[in-house]
């Protein structure tokens, strides 16, 4: 079936640092990604997606300057957060989808960023 | 915009008993997600529903699209401890555009 590697699972990262959060897509082409942000007891928000070879399309309200999106392949999409602060603080998780089977879209295992 | 609204919110059932969540949407749908999630973790997909009155099942788990394709039902038959978790629908509208996804309905068995 289709996969979706999403590393790292957990990161701790000091104020005004920079972390970088990948997606792969393990045994499928993804030419979409798409991005999301998790608040402790909330549903998915959807940030962003990615589309390969050209810019990410963001939601409203998502700063692009703060959340850069690279998906330099057909098979990988980076998220990076940019000067994190304590409120970037949260759970992360990318999507794309396989239109090859009946998993529709796969989800990665999530990435639970804590800025200090 | 699309809107998922998912009831109950929260659900607390003895081992051993049936229960029922809910997605209703605003719209009418391409497909319809089901996931289950544990807190802080991935999504683990359970069940896609393409057709209106479509009925999908595995092993306790049972699911189904109303024919208008804009609610959806998952139920649990003789619930278990393993079944606890976050549950969560997601609506897609087109086949290749992001899953909106209802608020989630936090189920609980007790023995």
């Amino acid at each position: 079936g289709a996969v979706v590697s999403q590393h790292p699972s957990r990161v701790i990262c000091k104020s005004g640092t920079s972390v970088k959060i990948e997606c792969r897509s393990l045994d499928f082409q993804a030419t979409t990604m798409f991005w999301y942000r998790q608040f402790p007891k909330k549903s998915l928000m959807l940030m962003a997606t990615s589309n390969e070879g050209s810019k990410a399309t963001y939601e409203q309200g998502v700063e692009k300057d703060k959340f850069l999106i690279n998906h330099a392949s057909l098979t990988l999409s980076t998220l990076t957060v940019t000067s994190a602060h304590p409120e970037d603080s949260s759970f992360y998780i990318c999507s794309a989808n396989y239109a090859g089977g009946g998993y529709g879209y796969t989800f990665g295992s999530g990435t639970r960023l804590t800025v200090v | 915009s699309q809107e998922l609204e998912q009831s109950p919110q929260s659900l607390i059932v003895q081992e051993g008993k049936n229960l029922t969540i809910n997605c209703t949407s605003s719209k009418t749908l391409y497909g319809l997600y089901w996931y289950k999630q544990k807190y802080g973790e991935g999504l683990i997909f359970l069940m896609m529903l393409q057709k209106g009155g479509e009925e999908k099942s595995h092993e306790k788990i049972t699911a189904k699209l109303d024919e208008k394709k804009q609610q959806s039902s998952l139920h649990i038959t003789a619930s278990q401890p393993s079944h606890a978790g976050i549950y969560l629908c997601g609506a897609d509208n087109s086949g290749n555009t992001p899953l909106v996804f209802g608020k989630g309905t936090r189920l609980s068995v007790i023995a």
